[in-house]
This record gives C-alpha cells, structure tokens and sequence, in this order.
C-alpha cells in the first residue's frame, strides 16, 4: 500500500515562479490536508478539504490556491512563490473526523 | 498566538528509563488529542489518541495522560528504546472537528 504518494520530493524555485504540488492517495479517504511545517512552528493547515469538490481555508491559506480534483489527489498551487514559503509541506488524508490523519512524505521547497 | 504548546524542545533519555513529554493546551474546545512520531525525512506518524472522556490511554510501550482541568497532557514512554528518537508533535481537534492544530514538536534523544 502506497498510502500518500506527494510530488516531488524536493524542489527550488526562484521568487515569482509558480508550482504546482501533488498529493494522492489511496486509502479511500473523503478528508485531505496540506500542511506545512516550520521550524519552531510545527505544523499548520494551509488548506483541507473535507469531501471532494469542497475545499476550505486553514490557519495559513495566504499565497496558496488548491484543487482536489477527484477523491484521490488534492493539489497545492503556489501562483507568485516568496521566500517566505520556503519550508516543508506535507500532505494528508483522513477518512472521517477524529480518525488520525496519515501523511505522505513531504515536499521540501526553497524559494531563492 | 499558539493553542497547542510543546514547551520542551528537547529531551534527552537513557534507554529503559521512562520518557515523559508534554504538552499543554489553551483551546477549551478541544476534546481529541494525539500524539504523532516524526523520523527525519518522512512525514509525521500516528502514535496515540486520547478523546476527553478519558483521562488515560495505553498502547504497549505508549500512554497518554489527559488532565482537563490543567488542559494538559502527557506522553509515557516505558521502556525508552534508542529507536523511540524522533520528533514528537502534540495535535487536539475540537470534537467533530477535523482539522487538527500542533504543536511545535518535541525531540527526543535515547541513548544506549
């Protein structure tokens, strides 16, 4: 079992170039989540979407937009990328409220 | 402003004695907290959970601690294992709820 499966691994982007960040997953799961992680910051929820075709902001939605186009994938689009997104971001699924979230591996992102 | 609070970002312990982590909260919505294990590059794993209705839950090596009162909870590791080192987040949702806020994240050192 693959689990969540993100795209790429690594990543360098230089400030004002757009990406595109891949998340899917294979358990079935109605919920999913982008998170990223800074240190001395843990984690926080850019964006969740609860089923398929809804998505909703989280703590730090700023700068990102997301697609989840179908109940497998959930994207993480950064349009005009800043330094200030450079960190760590992980995607994950959850199968329904207060079931622990599983997470994939992570994307690692520096914006120069 | 941080609702969940890991005011230890460190901790080091000798392999079978006892590891304790902390954890405190200032959400009083919050009523489903976990624990999750964080080795480096790989995204973050869930450890164990504990809903408000109880003030304690065991899993082998692994008990959680909930103290409504003083919002606070604790993670017990007995024996400690040289393979238990690793970055522990803390995570509450408010019941029903499903997104989860962390917090900063604890390392944990075993020596052997």
């Amino acid at each position: 079992n693959a689990g969540v499966t993100q795209t790429p691994k690594f990543q360098v982007l230089k400030t004002g170039q757009s990406m595109t960040l891949q998340c899917a997953q294979d358990m079935n799961h109605n919920s999913m989540y982008w998170y990223r992680q800074d240190p001395g910051m843990g984690l926080r929820l850019i964006y969740y979407s609860a089923s398929e075709g809804t998505t909703d902001k989280g703590e730090v939605p700023n700068g990102y937009n997301v697609s989840r186009l179908n109940k497998r994938e959930f994207s993480l689009r950064l349009e005009s990328a800043a330094p200030s997104q450079t960190s760590v971001y992980f995607c994950a699924s959850s199968d329904r409220n207060n079931s622990p979230l599983h997470f994939g591996n992570g994307t690692r992102l520096t914006v120069t | 402003d941080q609702q969940v609070k890991q005011n230890s970002p460190s901790l080091s312990v000798q392999e079978g004695r006892i590891s304790i982590l902390n954890c405190d909260y200032t959400n009083s919505m919050f009523d489903y907290f976990l624990w999750y294990k964080k080795y480096p590059a790989e995204g973050p794993t869930f450890l164990i959970s504990i809903s408000s209705i109880k003030d304690k839950n065991e899993d082998g090596r692994f008990t959680v601690f909930l103290n409504k009162s003083a919002k606070h909870l604790s993670l017990h590791i007995v024996p400690s294992q040289p393979g238990d080192s690793a970055v522990y987040f803390c995570a509450a949702s408010a019941w029903g709820g499903n997104k989860l806020v962390f917090g900063a994240g604890t390392i944990l050192r075993v020596k052997s």
